[in-house]
């Protein structure tokens, strides 16, 4: 079974620069999730999928930060315009449901650094 | 809010040692712990996941215990190999209306052959 893929897996860019992430889930689930790793802390969530709909956007930076998953597979997470503060892994997750108990499945991770 | 803490943030050992690694967590109204391993420049790989009915989970050389009425949970790797070093993550999902993981910030280990 293929794992959680994700383009690219580096990535710098300058300041007020614009920049996209790609995620595809293991096929079949339902749930998918971005998290955001800042360096020396563990990943905190962005936002969370099931199929094309948002669960949970509460902690995503509305402002610059956008994600859609139209056809409920692959996803894109976009930063526009980045700051520095922005510097992290994006790790994108999937899960075959939404349930509690159900472990979640991470992908290698974009590293983006904004300069 | 949830706060999960690991300590030590780095442990080096040398090989064939037994690693004990710590989480502990503020609000015990969980409904299960999950044990991560991370390499550099990679994902988070799910290594066990104690549901908060059970005491342990062992896979392997692995072993992780949960104590919810103290907030704690326990890895432990026996006898351990260069292979092993990597960053561990423990996350708790909390029983209540917001479910999502808190992480903790991960001990980075080295196993020295």
């Amino acid at each position: 079974e293929a794992g959680v893929a994700q383009s690219p897996r580096y990535k710098i860019i300058e300041k007020r620069q614009s920049v996209a992430f790609w995620c595809n889930p293991i096929s079949g689930h339902a749930t998918l999730y971005w998290y955001q790793q800042i360096l020396g802390q563990g990943p905190k969530l962005l936002i969370q999928f099931q199929n094309n709909g948002v669960v949970d956007d509460s902690q995503l930076p509305k402002d610059r930060f956008s994600a859609e998953r139209l056809k409920g597979v692959d996803s894109t997470l976009k930063i526009q315009p980045a700051k520095l503060e922005d510097s992290a892994v994006y790790l994108c997750a999937s899960s075959s449901t939404s349930g509690i108990r159900t472990p979640q499945y991470f992908g290698p991770g974009t590293r983006l650094t904004v300069l | 809010k949830q706060e999960v803490t690991q300590i030590p943030a780095a442990l080096s050992v040398p090989e064939g040692e037994n690693l004990v690694l710590n989480c502990s967590f503020t609000d015990s109204a969980i409904y299960n712990l999950q044990w991560f391993r991370q390499d550099p420049g990679k994902g988070l790989t799910s290594l066990l996941l104690i549901q908060s009915s059970q005491r342990e989970q062992t896979s392997g050389r692995l072993n992780a215990s949960l104590d919810k009425s103290s907030g704690r949970s326990t890895l432990y790797i026996a006898a351990s190999q260069p292979g092993d070093s990597a960053t561990y993550l423990c996350a708790v999902r909390p029983r209540s209306n917001d479910y999502k993981l808190s992480f903790g910030a991960g001990t980075t280990v080295t196993v020295r052959a």
